[in-house]
């Protein structure tokens, strides 16, 4: 059981949008920065989104982050095949001294 | 370009140890917490620990908790992690990360070391 909670599967089809939530508490999201992070598949995890909404050099605009409260959001437009991954919300928690994760979330393009 | 390459990943039998190191260059390794994060197989991402600058802050997942533990020599550049008393469920592909900013902004990965705890 994951301390962040993330659906497990999105899907939308190829050029519209999609959305993933990543949800946690006040010890956690409450207080803490969000990044989020793109698995393609056999690969190792990449940063997409940190501070909550901020991209690394090199990630398209089409990836976007937000958060309220004890949730964050990760947004994707424009949506290509080659978006398909697991996309991981993460933070760090101060109640459990320890770094989270959500569960993961499966992106399919129809 | 920033290169972490894990190494001491292999078969070993419940019970037994394991020492995994990660050899960190193109950046100074000194200045940035270092952290392990596992990933069983067709699971997701799971925290294990985080070793500060100094070695003077150090956390473990309650899973890992006095079984594992996370060291770091910044003379050589280098990050460990001793595994004691494996499980089966510790078999996983483990992964060097390195913190770039706060709260768990992993910016860098290793290409991970595969370790299989089984009989």
């Amino acid at each position: 059981q994951s301390v962040l909670t993330q659906p497990p599967s999105v899907s939308a089809a190829a050029g519209q949008k999609v959305t993933i939530s990543c949800s946690g508490s006040s010890s956690n999201i409450g207080q803490r920065h969000v990044s989020w992070y793109q698995q393609l598949p056999g690969t190792v995890p990449k940063l997409l989104i940190y501070e909550n909404n901020k991209r690394p050099s090199g990630i398209p605009d089409r990836f976007s982050g937000s958060k309220s409260g004890t949730s964050a959001t990760l947004g994707i437009t424009g949506l290509q095949t080659g978006d398909e991954a697991d996309y991981y919300c993460g933070t760090w928690d101060g109640s459990l001294s320890a770094g989270v994760f959500g569960g993961g979330t499966k992106l399919t393009v129809l | 370009q920033v290169q972490l390459v894990e190494s001491g990943g292999g078969v070993v039998q419940p019970g037994r140890s394991l020492r995994l190191s990660c050899a960190a260059s193109e950046f100074s390794f000194r200045a940035y917490p270092m952290h392990w994060v596992r990933q069983a197989p067709g699971k997701g991402l799971e925290w294990v620990a985080v070793d500060s600058f100094d070695g003077n802050y150090i956390h473990y997942a309650d899973s890992v908790k006095a079984r594992f533990t996370i060291s770091r020599d910044n003379s050589r550049n280098t990050l460990y992690l001793q595994m004691d008393g494996l499980r089966p469920e510790d078999t996983a592909v483990y992964y060097c990360v390195r913190e770039g900013g706060a709260d768990c902004r992993f910016d860098y990965w290793g290409q991970g070391t595969p370790v299989t705890v089984s009989s």
